[in-house]
């Protein structure tokens, strides 16, 4: 297993458009995670799933974003109408069970709304 | 929510010296987790050393050493013999470990440390 995967790398969009990112997890790992992370800050939790389950989402994420993880494996993040504040890396992270012993984490995809 | 502080927005540590970054959280609860996790530029963040709240013990991983300071809500991350390839950003980050809330982490804004060859 090479760790947590997240594609593409790099995404560069217009305003207004859509744009959806992809998480491939470590394969044992039930819990899966994505974060996003502005310039200057640490990463803020956006929502996690356990197996397939949606479990909890923050308020960062408004009704403009969507994540899903059909069958527990991967999962993908859609932003819809994309604004300039969406601007923004966009990381993913697995664990097993709780997490208490920390995420994985993937290299994120780095997203800028021109 | 849990508030994580981070006060040194960089720092810069001489090769083979030893650095200290400094870390306060807010909390009202007793259990939780405290990490330290390193992100290299343009590369995956990686988890550095971590650290239960109930044990009194400070956390060692090699070179990497943590001062947990419960009373004092402080997690500060000593590096001793600093390399080269400890420059990266460090996050210092707080996890509750009750159930229904400790299903995320909250994240310092980061200390970016520079090592001087």
């Amino acid at each position: 297993d090479t760790g947590v995967s997240q594609n593409p790398r790099h995404k560069i969009t217009k305003r207004g458009q859509n744009v959806t990112f992809r998480c491939d997890p470590i394969s044992e790992h039930n819990r899966l995670y994505w974060y996003r992370q502005t310039l200057g800050q640490g990463p803020e939790f956006l929502t996690y799933f356990q197996n397939e389950a949606q479990l909890e989402k923050s308020r960062l994420l408004s009704d403009r974003f969507s994540a899903e993880r059909p069958k527990g494996s991967f999962s993908t993040l859609e932003i819809q109408r994309t604004e300039q504040g969406d601007s923004a890396m966009y990381l993913c992270a697995s664990s097993l069970n709780t997490g208490i012993y920390g995420y994985t984490f993937g290299s994120g995809t780095r997203l800028t709304v021109v | 929510a849990q508030t994580v502080t981070q006060s040194q927005p960089e720092m810069s540590v001489q090769e083979a010296e030893t650095v200290t970054l400094s870390c306060t959280y807010d909390t009202s609860e007793s259990d939780y987790y405290l990490f330290w996790y390193k992100q290299p530029p343009s590369r995956q963040m990686i988890l550095v050393i971590r650290q239960e709240a109930y044990k009194q013990q400070n956390a060692t991983e090699n070179r990497f050493s943590v001062n947990f300071q419960k009373a004092a809500k402080s997690f500060s991350l000593k590096i001793s013999d600093s390399q080269l390839g400890d420059a990266a950003m460090y996050f210092c980050a707080y996890r509750s470990a009750a159930l229904d809330t400790g299903n995320q982490f909250y994240f310092g804004t980061g200390t970016s440390l520079t090592v001087i060859p």
